[in-house]
């Protein structure tokens, strides 16, 4: 069971936007739309960002956004700021029933 | 607020079962039609899934730890817990619990637990 494949780091200047995409196959992203996506800082656990593709939990800015084509699922950052550098994970519900974790991507506020 | 924390031994012999057990509070682990997670993540690496479990005792783990993890719960007490059996170094992670609803919300604090004689 490989992870999904994410880019190692992405980076980004202020106020601008950045898009970390989230490839799978049609074992997983590309049969469900189960991809949610997940905010860690150093030292902290990860925290709900993105949930059903597309849907953001109450509390999480609306600068946070996700989508998906075919086996692959994006997450986008608008208005990039400070806080908003940490890594990424995206994860998918797969055939089994299991579930799959991207290899994470680490955010560069520039 | 629900709220969940992980509890265990933070240092396991190799070969030996690593056993943890995730508290719930705020809420009933009976509730609704969640299960409940457990996720691990070695220093510097990314998330593993590791298993959910519902509280009917209904159970599925990743394929990839071959047999050695057994899923449990506990509604009289509001907890779940995890046996690893056969660890070694690579078993070295902080361990996370967490709800799932086809999505992981919300998870514990994370316990670090070393595999080293």
């Amino acid at each position: 069971q490989s992870a999904l494949t994410q880019p190692a780091s992405v980076s980004g200047s202020p106020g601008l936007s950045i898009t970390i995409s989230c490839t799978g196959t049609t074992s997983d992203i590309g049969s469900y739309n189960y991809v949610s996506w997940y905010q860690q800082h150093p030292g902290r656990a990860p925290k709900l960002i993105i949930y059903g593709v597309s849907k953001r939990p109450s509390g999480v800015s609306d600068r946070f956004s996700g989508s998906k084509s075919g086996n692959t699922a994006s997450l986008t950052i608008s208005g990039l700021q400070a806080e908003d550098e940490a890594d990424y994970y995206c994860s998918s519900y797969t055939d089994i029933p299991s579930v799959i974790f991207g290899g994470g991507t680490t955010l560069t506020v520039l | 607020q629900l709220h969940l924390q992980e509890s265990g031994s933070g240092l396991v012999r190799p070969s030996e079962t690593l056993s943890l057990t995730c508290i719930v509070s705020g809420d009933s682990i009976s509730s609704g039609g969640f299960s409940w997670s457990w996720i691990r993540q070695p220093p510097g690496k990314g998330l593993e899934w590791i298993g959910y479990i519902y509280q009917s005792g209904t159970s599925y783990n990743n394929p990839s730890l071959q047999g050695r993890v057994t899923l449990s719960v506990d509604r009289s007490k509001n907890q779940f817990s995890l046996n690893l059996k056969y660890t070694t170094d690579a078993d070295t992670a902080v361990y996370y619990c967490a709800r799932r609803d086809d999505w992981f919300d919300p998870w514990g604090q994370g316990l670090l637990v070393t595999v080293s004689s």
